[in-house]
């Protein structure tokens, strides 16, 4: 099955203790994203990938790291977590991109809470 | 400030009754696309669109791609229970997606 997964689906967690959320697709799909969405304020793109060892900064990169050493894993690292970093995430995956926008397929989302 | 625009941010209607959402820019789009989300789930994707004044439906779902591709609309006839859910508009520019801040649909039976 075509799928998104990401771990963990819950997280609480305190202030400045590393955390490293994962997000693995199965559908050999170039592009990866990373998102934050909050209340009033819909999904705000972190991260996202184009390619193996390519990534580039979204809206809201401030306080996250990723990486893409394979094509199927794209993690979002959280050095020193801080409250206002509490939210829902979703990673995300589409084909390439061909100059005009691929259907995303999402993960379930990962619900961190920063003490 | 929000690239993408969507109103109304919340609609409580009946089972039965036709709604419409809008997704509004300043900025020109070579596509968009609208998702529906449920409570703790992803978003998934509903219908793309490319073509300014392309209109699309999905059974009682008619999404339509303004003129300029600035701006774009989701129709829904005969509302029911089961269309209940986040409904969010998105964008890709310059290899970056751009969501809108959503509209929650509650449709009552």
């Amino acid at each position: 099955e075509a799928q998104v997964t990401q771990n963990p689906r819950y997280l609480i967690t305190v202030t400045g203790k590393k955390l490293t959320v994962t997000c693995s697709q199965n559908m050999n799909h170039e592009y990866m994203s990373w998102y934050r969405q909050d209340p009033g304020l819909g999904l705000r793109q972190i991260y996202y990938s184009m390619n193996v060892e390519v990534t580039d900064k979204g809206d809201v990169p401030e306080g996250y790291k990723v990486s893409r050493k394979e094509k199927r894993n794209f993690p979002l690292i959280l050095e020193s977590p801080s409250p206002n970093q509490t939210s829902l995430y979703f990673c995300a995956s589409s084909p390439r991109i061909l100059g005009e926008g691929q259907p995303q397929h999402f993960g379930d989302g990962t619900r961190l809470s920063i003490l | 400030t929000q690239l993408l625009e969507q109103s109304p941010q919340f609609l409580s209607i009946q089972e039965g009754e036709n709604l419409t959402v809008y997704c509004n820019s300043s900025s020109v789009f070579s596509s968009l696309q609208w998702y529906r989300q449920e409570p703790g789930e992803g978003p998934v994707l509903l219908v793309t669109v490319v073509t300014g004044g392309e209109v699309k439906k999905l059974k009682r779902l008619t999404f339509q791609f303004g003129d300029a591709r600035k701006d774009s609309s989701l129709h829904i006839t005969a509302a029911q229970p089961g269309d209940t859910g986040l409904y969010l508009c998105a964008a890709y520019n310059f290899n970056k997606f751009y969501f809108g801040s959503g509209t929650k649909l509650n449709v009552k039976p």
